[in-house]
């Protein structure tokens, strides 16, 4: 069946620290791939996404490449702010359909 | 656009007790899902309708859960009788599929159960 493994949290940076967080997957077909961001207190909201091999999304300053050949998905940011301080959650969703199999989360906390 | 509306926010109810959960999709949208969030399994997959037609409900965890949508703006979870074990956030979202081509989920707040 399809999985997603991202890395166990918590993960703590000093502001401006560089960040990574690992997801790899696993899927029949060629699913499309999500990382989605939830703040304290609120719902998720989609931070990124690709469709296909290496294509690369970005956002506010995020960015993860698809990599089929290492099924993996890895989140990177350059620089974290305060702000970034949340639990990211890597999904994937599968050709047959659109439902959503989620990571367990990581939660980041960034330190003045 | 008001965003995916759920109610309430938060509920406590005693265990055997019947609970639902109430979602208002983004409207146009024409799928709406139902996921439950638990710090041992994370977020999981219970349910998903499409143009009100439960598609896949493998997620639902045992017959004391069920669901409905009975039009295009409003879904229910119902959980009856409650169990302690129940307590989670229960989010709702919703998308479009439009042209063959798929658009994001947007996740309501959630619910946050607690069964005592």
């Amino acid at each position: 069946g399809n999985s997603v493994t991202q890395m166990e949290g918590p993960v703590t940076l000093s502001e401006e620290a560089f960040l990574t967080i690992n997801c790899t997957y696993t899927a029949t077909g060629y699913p499309s791939l999500f990382w989605y961001v939830q703040y304290p207190g609120e719902g998720l909201q989609l931070l990124l996404k690709a469709t296909k091999a290496d294509d690369k999304g970005s956002n506010k300053g995020f960015e993860a490449t698809y990599r089929k050949e290492t099924t993996s998905f890895h989140l990177e940011k350059g620089s974290v702010q305060v702000s970034d301080s949340a639990v990211y959650f890597c999904a994937l969703s599968a050709n047959s359909g659109y439902a959503l199999n989620f990571g367990k989360g990581t939660s980041l906390l960034v330190t003045p | 656009d008001a965003g995916v509306i759920q109610s309430p926010r938060h509920e406590v109810t005693e265990m055997g007790q019947e609970v639902t959960l109430r979602c208002k999709p983004i409207s146009g949208h024409d799928y709406l899902f139902w996921y439950r969030q638990t710090m041992m399994r994370g977020l999981e997959l219970l349910i998903y309708f499409n143009n009100n037609v439960p598609i896949d409900d493998s997620g639902m965890p045992e017959d004391r859960f069920s669901a409905k949508m009975p039009n295009a703006s409003f879904s229910t979870l119902k959980i009856q009788p409650s169990e302690p074990r129940d307590s989670a956030v229960y989010f709702c979202a919703s998308s479009l599929r439009s042209g063959g081509k798929w658009y994001e989920q947007y996740f309501g707040p959630g619910t946050r159960l607690t069964v005592t």
